[in-house]
């Protein structure tokens, strides 16, 4: 039961450069979004996807796409990488109830953009 | 205007004793959802417990329970007999929306209370 599993763990950049987090998780949920965290900051939403083939943006998606061709995979991509992108990014990934349905999270992926 | 407001930025607490963790929130949507996180130093994401707009009573589990008052808007985090291993980062988020099929499981998360329990 690997949960939702995040490639890379660490990851430095060049500014311009374009790379995509990866992000799959094994417990068919039809929810899946991902996040960053500043430093001492908590997590803000940057797209989400309700289910395979929709996603939407959340509060900060400027700079990064996202694409849901399955109901595992849900990949990150960074166009062109800037300074400000230095975070740490997480994946979620819930079933599509209402009630606790809490998320569960990837490890995380930290990304240096130099 | 901060959806999710966690004031204490840090704080101590003797093993063995209780702790409260602070955390107001702000929506206009009858229905929504509170969550606990629980953030170590390794930094994954820890889910500890979940109150719902519509819940009658307190949630519970384990060692942690939430004191929701609604009217106040706030869900605050009891932790109690705090362990060593308690010292971590907690997040308070929330998610609006009944029609959580078209809604997503969208998370508002507040800035976070560092806690270190003291041996």
């Amino acid at each position: 039961n690997a949960g939702v599993t995040q490639t890379p763990k660490f990851q430095v950049l060049k500014t311009g450069q374009s790379m995509t987090l990866q992000c799959a998780q094994d417990m068919n949920h039809e929810y899946m979004s991902w996040y960053r965290q500043d430093p001492g900051m908590g997590l803000r939403l940057i797209h989400y996807s309700v289910g395979a083939g929709i996603t939407d943006q959340g509060e900060v998606p400027n700079g990064y796409n996202v694409s849901r061709s399955t109901t595992e995979d849900f990949p990150l991509r960074l166009l062109s990488a800037a300074p400000s992108q230095t975070s740490v990014y997480f994946c979620a990934s819930s079933y599509g109830t209402a009630g606790v349905t809490e998320a569960f999270f990837g490890q995380g992926t930290r990304l240096t953009v130099v | 205007a901060q959806k999710i407001t966690q004031t204490q930025p840090g704080m101590f607490v003797q093993e063995k004793e209780a702790v409260t963790l602070d955390c107001t929130y702000d929506t206009s949507d009858p229905s929504y959802g509170l969550f606990w996180y629980k953030q170590p130093s390794s930094g994954e994401m820890i889910f500890l417990i979940y109150q719902g707009s519509y819940d009658q009573q307190n949630a519970t589990e384990g060692r942690y329970s939430l004191n929701f008052q609604k009217a106040r808007k706030s869900a605050n985090l009891v932790i109690s007999a705090s362990q060593l291993g308690d010292s971590a980062m907690y997040f308070c988020a929330m998610r609006e929306g009944g029609r959580i099929k078209a809604a997503g499981n969208k998370l508002t998360f507040g800035g976070g209370t560092r806690v270190l329990v003291k041996p």
